[in-house]
């Protein structure tokens, strides 16, 4: 079956913009996380999905937002973009909470300029 | 407020020899544990866990530690290969939230 699939793979934007990413989930996983990773800071949790509603949310600014639509696919939007946000997003999925390993994606690896 | 945190950045290791990857924890809640591998450009891939119930659990050449009173995790890996190398995180969780390190970068050299 396929993995997660997460689009676009690079992306540059500028200070100030507004970005969107988004994740495909295996077929039948209906919680999607996504992590911040960066250098020397390792995978920083900022939100989770389940059945299309927010469960979990990590110590991230409301710039960072996210949603999850009916067939588990996840989007995560962040607005104002700083040079900081400058990261690769990873996105995760697993089937259900009895299932605690989740697969990941290869992420979405974001410059900001 | 870091609740999992992997103090060594790297580790090299001749190929052959055992690998030693520590992982420190905080919260006594935890009660699942796991370690992953995560090739450059890739994410990161499950390779093994352990429940707070066991303080050992063994696939092929991947041995996971649990020291529950030192809240001590370690991942041993024998014989080490070059192909294994790579960054691995080791992730604790306490019901649906998963707490990660900020990763060990392993050189196997050959």
């Amino acid at each position: 079956k396929a993995g997660v699939t997460q689009t676009p793979r690079y992306l540059i934007k500028t200070r100030g913009q507004q970005v969107t990413l988004s994740c495909s989930p295996i077929s039948g996983h209906r919680s999607v996380s996504w992590y911040q990773q960066t250098p020397g800071q390792g995978l920083q949790f900022l939100f989770e999905y389940f059945s299309e509603t927010q469960r979990n949310k990590g110590n991230f600014p409301g710039r960072f937002s996210g949603r999850q639509f009916s067939n588990s696919r996840s989007e995560m939007n962040v607005s104002t973009l700083e040079l900081g946000d400058s990261a690769l997003y990873l996105c995760a999925s697993r089937a259900s909470d009895l299932n605690p390993g989740y697969t990941f994606g290869s992420g979405t690896r974001l410059t900001v300029v | 407020d870091q609740q999992v945190k992997q103090n060594s950045p790297s580790l090299s290791v001749q190929e052959g020899r055992i690998s030693i990857l520590n992982c420190d924890y905080t919260n006594s809640m935890f009660d699942y544990f796991l370690w992953y591998k995560k090739y450059p450009a890739e994410g990161p891939t499950f390779l093994i866990s352990i429940s707070s119930i066991k303080d050992k659990n063994e696939d092929g050449r991947f041995t996971v530690f649990l020291n529950k009173s030192a809240k001590h995790l370690s991942l041993h890996i024998v014989p080490s290969q070059p192909g294994d190398s790579a960054v691995y995180f080791c992730a604790a969780s306490a019901g649906v939230k998963f707490y990660f390190g900020s990763g060990t970068k392993l050189n196997v050299k050959p």
